[in-house]
C-alpha cells in the first residue's frame, strides 16, 4: 500500500485480556519498528525487524509483550494479560532498507490501546 | 531515563514570535532527525542531519547538528498557528532509532 497501515485504530481491553495489534508496512520495506507512546511522551522503542528476523527486542517491557513478522511483511504485536500501564499508542514504522544510511521511517497512525 | 533530552517540554507563544527547541544527549549519533506529530497521527519526518556542524533550512525552520553529533536545535522564525504540534528529535544508533520525549508547541493567533 501507499503507507503504513495499523489496525485496530482503537482498542479497549479489560485488564487481563490478551490483545493483538497489526501492522501492514509499505510493500517491500525491509525494516519494521514498533514503538510505544504514552500520553504526552515521545515514542519508546520496543522492537525491530529486518525482514522476518527480530534483530532487537530490548525495548519490550516484559515477557507479556511478543512481536512477530513471520513472512517479512505484516507484523503483529501481542500483549498478554494486559495491565493498565500498557495503555498507550502503539506505533509501527517501516523503512525501505536495512542500513541506517537511508533512514527514512514512515509511521502508521498508531493503535490506541486503553486497558480498563 | 531518555537517551535524548528535549527542552523545553512545553512552549506556548504568540504568532510571529521566534523560538528554539533543543535536543541533547551524551551519546554520539550517526545522524539525527526531527519529526513533527499531530494528534491522532504518527510522526512525520522534517529533516535529517548527518554531519557535525551541519545546518539545514526548511522554509522558516532551521535545524543545526552539533559539532560533536550529540545535540541538535530547531529554530522557528515568525511562528504561525499551523506550526502547532509535537516536535520530536530522534537519534540513529546502528539500525535503531531512539526518540526524545518531545516539545509540545502551541502557537496562538
Amino acid at each position: 500500500g501507499a503507507g503504513v497501515s495499523q489496525s485496530p485504530r482503537y482498542k479497549v481491553a479489560k485488564r487481563g485480556q490478551d490483545v493483538a495489534l497489526r501492522c501492514d508496512p509499505i510493500s517491500g520495506h525491509v525494516s519494521l519498528f514498533w514503538y510505544q507512546q504514552a500520553l504526552g511522551q515521545g515514542p519508546e522503542f520496543l522492537t525491530y525487524f529486518q525482514n522476518e528476523a527480530q534483530l532487537d527486542k530490548s525495548g519490550l517491557p516484559s515477557d507479556r509483550f511478543f512481536a512477530e513478522r513471520p513472512e517479512g511483511s505484516v507484523s503483529t504485536l501481542k500483549i498478554q494479560r494486559t495491565q493498565q500501564e500498557d495503555s498507550a499508542v502503539y506505533l509501527c514504522a517501516s523503512r525501505q532498507t536495512a542500513g541506517a544510511g537511508a533512514n527514512v521511517l514512515t509511521f502508521g497512525a498508531g493503535s490506541r490501546l486503553t486497558v480498563l | 531515563t531518555q537517551l535524548l533530552e528535549q527542552s523545553p517540554q512545553f512552549l506556548s507563544i504568540q504568532e510571529g514570535e521566534n523560538l528554539t527547541v533543543y535536543c541533547n544527549s551524551s551519546s554520539v549519533f550517526s545522524s539525527l532527525q526531527w519529526y513533527r506529530q499531530e494528534p491522532g497521527e504518527g510522526p512525520v519526518l522534517l529533516v535529517t542531519v548527518v554531519t557535525g556542524g551541519e545546518v539545514k533550512k526548511l522554509k522558516r525552520l532551521t535545524f543545526q547538528f552539533g559539532d560533536a553529533r550529540k545535540d541538535s536545535s530547531l529554530h522557528i522564525t515568525a511562528a504561525q498557528p499551523g506550526d502547532t504540534g509535537l516536535y520530536l528529535c530522534a537519534g540513529v544508533l546502528h539500525n535503531d532509532m531512539r526518540f526524545g520525549a518531545g516539545t509540545r508547541l502551541t502557537v496562538k493567533p
